[in-house]
C-alpha cells in the first residue's frame, strides 16, 4: 500500500509464467490510478494506467484491474520476461489538487530464465 | 520518442552548500515537476509547477526548497543549504496536460557529505 519501507516485497518467477502485483491504497477520493516500472537508476517509467469507472484495462502483456470495494489495485503481466525485472509501483492521484501522485512502496520482480 | 532530461546525473556536494538540479521537459508539455526517492524507498512528491508558479507543494518543499523556469525549456530545483538528509534520487517530470500521462527523467542523484 501506501506505507514506507526499507525492504521491498519481492516476487520471484520464472521466465513464461504469468505475474500479479498487488498494491492497496486507503484514500477512496482517488479517481486515477497508475503503474509505474522502475529499473535499477533509472526513473519511473508509465506502464497503464486506469480510472475509477473501470474494473479493468488491458494493453499489451499487461492487464490493471481495480476493485473499488476493497481498495485493492493488480498488476498482471502475462508471459514475464527477463527484461520485465524492475521494481513495480503503483500511484494514485491525490485528492485534493490532483496535481501530485502518491505512490505506493513497491514490489521487485525478479524474472530467471 | 521525446524524453525529459535532467543535468547532472550525479552530484556531490557539503552539507550547507547550494545546488541547482537541472531539467528539460518534453516541449510541449505545460506542467512540472519534481519528486525525490531516498535509497530503497517510494517515490515522494516535492512539488508541481503550472503557468510559472507553485500550484501544490509537500511538506518536504521547505523554504531551502525553489523551482524556477528561467527560459521557455529548462526547469530548475535549486535547495539553498543543503542537509545530510537531502541526500536522495531527484526526478523530474512532465505532462501534457493537466491529465495524461506523467513522463519522467532519468533523475538526479545528490549526494550530501
Amino acid at each position: 500500500g501506501e506505507s514506507v519501507g526499507l525492504h521491498l516485497p519481492t516476487l520471484s518467477v520464472q521466465e513464461g509464467d504469468n505475474s500479479i502485483i498487488n498494491c492497496a491504497y486507503s484514500n477512496s477520493a482517488s479517481d486515477y490510478f497508475i503503474w509505474y516500472k522502475q529499473e535499477s537508476g533509472k526513473g519511473p517509467q508509465f506502464i497503464i494506467d486506469i480510472r475509477s469507472n473501470m474494473d479493468k484495462r488491458q494493453g499489451q502483456r499487461v492487464t490493471v484491474l481495480l476493485n473499488k470495494t476493497v481498495k485493492h489495485l493488480s498488476l498482471q503481466i502475462a508471459a514475464t520476461q527477463p527484461g520485465d525485472s524492475a521494481v513495480y509501483f503503483c500511484a494514485r492521484e491525490a485528492y485534493p489538487g490532483f496535481q501530485k501522485l502518491v505512490f505506493g512502496t513497491g514490489t521487485r520482480l525478479l524474472v530467471s530464465p | 520518442e521525446p524524453e525529459v532530461t535532467q543535468t547532472p546525473s550525479h552530484q556531490v556536494t557539503q552539507m550547507g552548500q547550494e545546488v541547482i538540479l537541472r531539467c528539460v521537459p518534453i516541449s510541449n508539455h505545460l506542467y512540472f515537476y519534481w519528486y525525490r526517492q531516498i535509497l530503497g524507498q517510494k517515490v515522494e512528491f516535492l512539488v508541481s509547477f503550472y503557468n510559472n508558479e507553485i500550484s501544490e507543494k509537500s511538506e518536504i518543499f521547505d523554504d531551502q526548497f525553489s523551482v524556477e523556469r528561467p527560459d521557455g525549456s529548462n526547469f530548475t530545483l535549486k535547495i539553498r543549504s543543503t542537509k545530510l538528509e537531502d541526500s536522495a534520487m531527484y526526478f523530474c517530470a512532465s505532462k501534457q496536460g493537466s491529465t495524461g500521462e506523467l513522463f519522467f527523467g532519468e533523475g538526479s542523484r545528490l549526494t550530501v557529505l
